[in-house]
């Protein structure tokens, strides 16, 4: 089946320390995406990469890195500098450049959720 | 830059009851709009989808929205909600063309519906 798959499911971490989310598509989608999403706040998009070697900041990127290296795969790095990073984590993708109408609906995977001690 | 108000936190109904979930939107130009749900332990997924043509549209399990561009609205409507129906529901825009802004997914804070049996 066709589909995201997002590791780990459930992740700790220590005050100062960087962690990074895996996220990969076997859906051929150009473009992938990072939302995270809080209670009450809705999805706010992280990154989201429109091509191979190709990203862009979305509206909360400050403390969060990511790379596009292969077509399938979208990491996340939370780093250190994210002051408030306990939040579930959602990536996606979507066709990219070719929706009519740049309708891109989005695919998302399960979420990881992150919660830091 | 774009913005998605959905004006109800959690709304409560009892089963067979009416559905109806307010969505505005904030933006200059041409959209697309799209309703996403997520039910208890399930990912993310599309409910339904404007971007041309017939302003009333249809999704799946018998849910429609309506686009009144006048109003900057596009409510989602059920005629009768059952207790599967329970589930968190999010409106979000993007912007109508083929470019930068179509990757840009604004979603709303999100509206959690209860259906009681």
């Amino acid at each position: 089946d066709g589909g995201i798959t997002q590791s780990p499911k459930y992740l700790f971490r220590k005050e100062g320390q960087n962690v990074t989310l895996s996220c990969e598509q076997n859906l051929n989608h150009d473009a992938m995406y990072w939302y995270r999403q809080d209670p009450g706040q809705g999805l706010r998009l992280i990154y989201y990469s429109q091509i191979v070697n190709d990203f862009q900041k979305g509206d909360i990127a400050e403390g969060y890195s990511v790379s596009r290296e292969k077509k399938e795969s979208f990491p996340l790095t939370v780093t250190s500098a994210q002051k408030n990073p306990t939040a579930f984590y959602l990536c996606a993708s979507s066709i990219g450049r070719t929706a009519p109408s740049g309708a891109n609906v989005l695919t998302f995977g399960a979420g990881s959720r992150l919660t830091v001690l | 830059a774009q913005s998605v108000s959905q004006h109800n936190h959690h709304v409560i109904l009892s089963e067979a009851a009416s559905l109806e979930l307010g969505c505005n939107y904030s933006y200059g130009g041409t959209v697309n709009l799209f309703w996403y749900v997520q039910y208890p332990g399930q990912h993310l997924q599309l409910l339904l989808k404007y971007f041309s043509g017939d302003p009333l549209v249809k999704g799946i399990k018998g849910f429609e929205a309506e686009f009144i561009k006048s109003k900057f609205s596009f409510n989602l409507r059920k005629p009768s909600v059952q207790w599967s129906d329970t589930a968190e529901y999010f409106c979000a825009v993007n912007a109508g063309y083929s470019g930068a802004g179509s990757y840009q997914l604004t979603f709303g804070k999100g509206t959690k519906l209860s259906v009681i049996p």
